[in-house]
């Protein structure tokens, strides 16, 4: 069975400061993975996604940057912190060639004062 | 661009009883997706549809392709039913793109 592990759990960051958020995935082979963000109390905005190790696309710009740097791994981070980025930062990923149901990790809730 | 429109936005339910949500669609959709986010922000897979009708216990959604829209029936509410439901679709044309509705935030009473 495949499993999505994402780290940290929360992340309380002060403005300015830098932000790696980390998500990995065990059981499944070449998955397409997934970044979305979701402001308190609102619906969920797709960031990046990657199909391949080593290449990511942008869906929204938002001061963040996301690498695939494994097969099973998806970085997103920033050097610089807005208020902005507060929310909840969830990782997902799919079955790929043509399979297209997402899954969802436990998600990474920022604050950032 | 791609969009997704839920409603209702809240729904209250007395245990027992059911309703139903909606998703229409601005665009043609490749398959659609329901999903629960309890308490904790952890997201529930319910149903990935790429076109009819499935049901799993007191759940039952249906994607309709062709008019555009999906539904989400539930039955015989319980109070563990209580969260927020979202549909997410991917268009024809964005592949890798799922994009969220607005979400229904529904409470169950007793």
């Amino acid at each position: 069975a495949q499993t999505i592990h994402q780290w940290p759990v929360a992340e309380i960051k002060a403005v300015g400061s830098p932000l790696s958020l980390g998500c990995t995935i065990k059981g499944k082979s070449s998955p397409n993975l997934y970044w979305y963000w979701q402001a308190t109390g609102g619906t969920l905005q797709q960031l990046f996604y990657s199909i391949t190790v080593g290449q990511v696309e942008s869906v929204v710009q938002l001061n963040l940057s996301a690498s695939r740097p494994k097969d099973d791994q998806f970085i997103l981070s920033t050097e610089k912190l807005l208020l902005s980025h507060s929310g909840f930062y969830l990782c997902a990923w799919a079955g790929g060639q043509g399979n297209t149901e997402v899954f969802f990790g436990k998600g990474t809730r920022l604050t950032v004062v | 661009g791609d969009q997704v429109e839920q409603s209702p936005s809240a729904l209250s339910l007395h245990e027992g009883t059911g309703s139903a949500l909606r998703c229409n669609f601005t665009t043609t959709m490749r398959a659609v997706q329901w999903f629960q986010q309890n308490s904790r922000g952890s997201l529930i897979n319910l149903f990935y549809l790429a076109s009819g009708t499935k049901e799993n216990g007191r759940l039952k959604s249906t994607f309709n392709s062709k008019e555009s829209y999906s539904t989400l029936h539930i039955r015989d509410a319980q109070l563990e039913d209580s969260g927020t439901y979202f549909c997410a679709a991917e268009a024809s044309s964005s592949f890798s793109k799922l994009v969220f509705g607005q979400g229904t935030s529904l409470s169950v009473v007793p």
